[in-house]
C-alpha cells in the first residue's frame, strides 16, 4: 500500500517552455504533498508544500511563478515548471502524507521525475 | 531550525562484513528520525524510523539502527552487507517542536558493498 506515482519519469525539453510533472497517490488520499528537487550528488532540497484546496508553501528562495504547484484534489498533486531554463534540470521527487497520518508517519516518494532543459 | 549531518559522502565494505552509515542531527524538540534508501534514478524508500522507545530500531531488508541522544546521533547498521545493499542512503529529521511536517534529509552517503 502507500503507493506514489510520479509521471513522467524523464522528460527533454526545450529552454523556455514548459512541463508539468503529476504526483498521485494511488491508494490513499493526501492532503499534503512535498516537492523536493535533488541536485547530483546532493541531497535533497524542499521546494514546497502542497495542501490540498490551497495555496502551496514555498520555500525561501524558491520562485513560486516559475515552479507552480497546484494540489487540487486528495490524490493528485502537480509541478509546472514555467519558461523552463537549462538550470532546471534536476531530479524532481514528490511525496506524500496520508489524511489524518500521525505527525511521526514516513512519508511515501515517488520515483522522481529526471528533467533535462536543452 | 533542524538540521542533519551524514559526514561521509561514501561508505565501501566487502559484502558479508558489517556496515555502518552515520547520521547525526540537531533539533529544538524531540526528533523523529528516519532512513531512507535511493536506488538509481528512484524515489526514496522508507527504511525504519525512531520516535520513541527502545533505541534500536529495526527496519526493512535487515537494517537497524541506533538512537544515541546525548551523541544526538543515528546510525544505521547492518551486521551483514549485501552487494544488494549497494545505493545513496538518507538520514532525515522531523523536529516535534516546530510542526514542520516536511523532513530535512542529510546529504546522502553512497555505500558500495563490493563481492
Amino acid at each position: 500500500g502507500a503507493v506514489v506515482s510520479q509521471h513522467p519519469s524523464r522528460v527533454i525539453c526545450k529552454s523556455g517552455t514548459s512541463v508539468k510533472i503529476e504526483c498521485r497517490s494511488l491508494d490513499f488520499q493526501a492532503t499534503t504533498m512535498f516537492w523536493y528537487r535533488q541536485f547530483p550528488k546532493q541531497s535533497l532540497m524542499l521546494m514546497a508544500t502542497s495542501n490540498e484546496g490551497s495555496k502551496a508553501t514555498y520555500e525561501q528562495g524558491v520562485e513560486k511563478d516559475k515552479f507552480l504547484i497546484n494540489h487540487a484534489s486528495l490524490t493528485l498533486s502537480t509541478l509546472t515548471v514555467t519558461s523552463a531554463h537549462p538550470e532546471d534540470s534536476s531530479f524532481y521527487i514528490c511525496s506524500a502524507r496520508l489524511v489524518r497520518s500521525s505527525y511521526n508517519s514516513p512519508l511515501h516518494f515517488g520515483n522522481g521525475t529526471r528533467l533535462t532543459v536543452t | 531550525a533542524q538540521s542533519v549531518a551524514q559526514p561521509e559522502d561514501q561508505v565501501k565494505v566487502a559484502e558479508g562484513n558489517p556496515l555502518t552509515v552515520k547520521c547525526t542531527y540537531s533539533v529544538s524538540g524531540n526528533p523523529y528520525l528516519f532512513w531512507y534508501v535511493q536506488y538509481p534514478n528512484r524515489g526514496l524508500q522508507f527504511l525504519l524510523k525512531y520516535i520513541t522507545g527502545d533505541n534500536l530500531v529495526k527496519g526493512s531488508y535487515g537494517f537497524e539502527a541506533e538512537f544515541n541522544k546525548s551523541q544526538t546521533s543515528f546510525h544505521l547498521k547492518k551486521p551483514s552487507a549485501l552487494v544488494s545493499d549497494s545505493a545513496l542512503y538518507f538520514c532525515a529529521v522531523r523536529d516535534e517542536r516546530t510542526g514542520r511536517r516536511a523532513l530535512t534529509f542529510g546529504s546522502g552517503t553512497r555505500l558500495q558493498v563490493q563481492p
